[in-house]
């Protein structure tokens, strides 16, 4: 069964960079687009952006167009997520996870990582 | 951006009570809407994809229905283990955009 592992929770100041990582095994890495979605504490989800695992192809969400840079790592099966210019609003649980469908680049998400908790503070 | 709208925010219901929660999209999506149900703690699971179709592991009790702007979630018979945030998301068009969650509990 496919799994998403991610890196563990992060505590930044503002203005820096947080770097988290989604390892996936369980099947092969570049057969399906993943997705990095975030939440806010009591909030809802807001989609981040998107990685095809197979060229690197990535498409940002306009909100952190600029910020998020998202990638691939074959060798390990890993992609990773940055985010900088942090602000106290970053304060958040961070999801990768993967589309359903062999090279969908959109559908449903039926694996998750376990999140990791971002908290930016002074 | 497509934006999507639930209802209620939440609700609260009897053991074997049937539930239905409402999404509605700003432009029409096609059947491109999934439910989710998010227990607290966990990541979102995936319930209902493609609007109607359940997605393999799921209880037969949650249903989906609806195309173009609007959408349903039914839950046949609600059960403890049903307590959680439903949220729908479609994904018709980027950027991928959720619905603000109901929250379902036990009465």
């Amino acid at each position: 069964e496919a799994q998403l592992v991610q890196s563990g929770a992060e505590v930044k100041k503002p203005g820096a960079t947080v770097k988290i990582s989604c390892k996936v095994s369980g099947y092969l890495f570049t057969d399906f687009f993943i997705h990095w979605v975030r939440q806010a504490p009591g909030k809802g989800l807001e989609w981040m952006g998107l990685l095809d695992p197979e060229d690197g192809e990535t498409i940002y969400a306009a909100s952190f167009q600029g910020r998020v840079s998202i990638a691939a790592d074959t060798s390990t099966s890993t992609a990773y997520m940055e985010l900088g210019s942090l602000r106290f609003e970053d304060t958040a649980i961070y999801y990768c996870a993967r589309i359903s469908r062999r090279r969908l680049r959109l559908g449903s998400f039926d694996f998750w990582g376990q999140g990791t908790l971002l908290a930016v503070s002074a | 951006d497509i934006q999507m709208t639930q209802s209620p925010p939440s609700l609260s219901a009897s053991v074997g009570d049937r539930v239905t929660i409402s999404c509605q999209a700003s432009q029409d999506i096609r059947k491109y809407l999934n439910w989710y149900q998010q227990k607290p703690g966990q990541a979102p699971k995936v319930l209902i994809y493609g609007a109607s179709t359940l997605e393999s592991g799921v209880p037969s009790r949650f249903s989906g229905s609806g195309s173009g702007t609007d959408f349903t979630l039914t839950i046949s018979s609600l059960q403890p283990e049903d307590i959680g945030t439903y949220y729908c998301q479609q994904y018709d068009d980027l950027p991928l955009t959720f619905g603000p969650g109901t929250t379902v509990d036990i009465k």
